[in-house]
């Protein structure tokens, strides 16, 4: 009963460096999801994914990357990590039916410092 | 105008208390609403999950909606220890697009045994 799975938990790294977040779910969800907790912020959405090979942008996708080459992993980029983006990422999950998409499942997060 | 409220409290009670958390929220096209229970260090877990106006009871939470007043609320009964975590109210526009969630910034509970 794996779920989704997020690595590293945590992560401390420089600016300009880039690093890379993974997320894998056992599930075969169509949708996979990132996004940013931050005090004041909330969380907030800043890419998804509908299938292998689909992506798109949400509300906050500036200094981020990612991809899907395959339906259970949705790894997430920063190209040159900056001190704005130290944050706490989830990677969330979800299924569409056929006329609605079911509630998004979370995995634990990875904590995030930039120094 | 922020498109949902959510009062971040902290809020304490004491065990045995009834709870109730609330959300308002600004777009009257929002049809779909969710509560979140969000332990310290953990990903947010689904609670509730309730279309249009009405109730929901599900064990010792019941999921309120009222499209008029655009607010919703969450009720604990019985409140225990283990169900102190910051609880998040997210709402989409319609279940197709459900991948839009607006999440509230969450409220911070503590019951005290």
């Amino acid at each position: 009963d794996a779920g989704i799975t997020q690595s590293p938990r945590y992560k401390i790294t420089e600016t300009g460096r880039q690093v890379t977040l993974m997320c894998h779910q056992t599930w075969s969800h169509s949708y996979m999801f990132w996004y940013r907790q931050d005090l004041g912020h909330g969380l907030r959405l800043i890419y998804y994914s509908a299938a292998a090979d689909i992506t798109d942008k949400g509300e906050v996708p500036d200094g981020y990357v990612v991809s899907r080459s395959k339906t259970e992993n949705f790894p997430l980029t920063l190209e040159s990590a900056t001190r704005s983006q130290t944050s706490v990422y989830f990677c969330a999950s979800s299924e569409y039916t056929g006329f609605w998409l079911q509630p998004q499942h979370f995995g634990d997060g990875t904590r995030l410092s930039i120094l | 105008q922020k498109e949902v409220e959510q009062d971040p409290g902290p809020l304490s009670v004491p065990e045995g208390a009834i709870v109730s958390l609330n959300c308002t929220y600004s777009n009257s096209a929002f049809q779909y609403f969710m509560w979140y229970r969000q332990y310290s260090r953990k990903g947010p877990e689904l609670l509730m999950y309730t279309y249009s106006s009405g109730n929901k009871e599900d064990g010792r939470f019941t999921a309120q909606v009222d499209k008029s007043s655009k607010y919703i609320s969450l009720f604990i009964r019985d409140s225990q220890p283990s169900d102190s975590a910051t609880y998040l109210c997210a709402m989409s526009l319609d279940g197709g697009s459900n991948y839009k969630l607006t999440f509230g910034k969450g409220t911070l509970l503590t019951v005290n045994p």
